[in-house]
């Protein structure tokens, strides 16, 4: 019963790469969601997904784009890392919006 | 605008005391529904429980339960008979059922003390 499955768990990486961060889920849940987690803040919506096809954007997309083909996998991309997006990133799904989100175990990442 | 706020950035309780973290809120939508969240410091987020807006009673699941006050905008979680292992950080987050969004306070760090 895997959940939410985040990888990779840790990245470094130079201003200016790029990378694509995986989200999977085996619950065959329509909505996702990624967010960033900042050292004493809650967490910020980046983008999020209502089903296979359809994103929009949350609170803080700039940086960043996502694409959902599948109902399974929702992977975020980072265009061209910046040290200001060194953070912990978590992707979550819930079955319907008044569900409570499963969170994979996060992804740290610094940007150099 | 809608928003969160989590009040005590941090607090130590005693073994076996109850005790209370606030969240308070704000919207204008007439309908959400407010969850809470744990994360120990290993980092995952754990679901504790959920308060729609509409719900007559306060909800209970185990030791954690939800002070639902809704005219004071405030929506508390209390643990009774704290344990060790409920040291962590705490989140309140509120969804408007106008849109999929979650609004996350800034969190709680709860210390127990043996």
């Amino acid at each position: 019963n895997a959940g939410v499955t985040q990888t990779p768990k840790f990245q470094v990486l130079k201003t200016g790469q790029s990378m694509t961060l995986q989200c999977a889920q085996d619950m065959n849940h329509e909505y996702m969601s990624w967010y960033r987690q900042d050292p004493g803040m809650g967490l910020r919506l980046i983008h999020y997904s209502v089903g296979a096809g359809i994103t929009d954007q949350g609170e803080v997309p700039n940086g960043y784009n996502v694409s959902r083909s599948t109902t399974e996998d929702f992977p975020l991309r980072l265009l061209s890392a910046a040290p200001s997006q060194t953070s912990v990133y978590f992707c979550a799904s819930s079955y319907s919006r008044n569900q409570p989100q499963h969170f994979g175990d996060g992804t740290r990442l610094s940007i150099l | 605008a809608q928003k969160i706020t989590q009040t005590q950035p941090g607090m130590f309780v005693q073994e076996k005391e109850a005790v209370t973290l606030d969240c308070t809120y704000d919207t204008s939508d007439p309908s959400y529904g407010l969850f809470w969240y744990k994360q120990p410091s290993s980092g995952e987020m754990i679901f504790l429980i959920y308060q729609g807006s509409y719900d007559q009673q306060n909800a209970t699941e185990g030791r954690y339960s939800l002070n639902f006050q809704k005219a004071r905008k405030s929506a508390n979680l209390v643990i009774s008979a704290s344990q060790l292992g409920d040291s962590a950080m705490y989140f309140c987050a509120m969804r408007m059922d106008s849109n999929y969004q979650l609004i996350w306070g800034a969190g709680t760090k709860l210390i127990i003390k043996p």
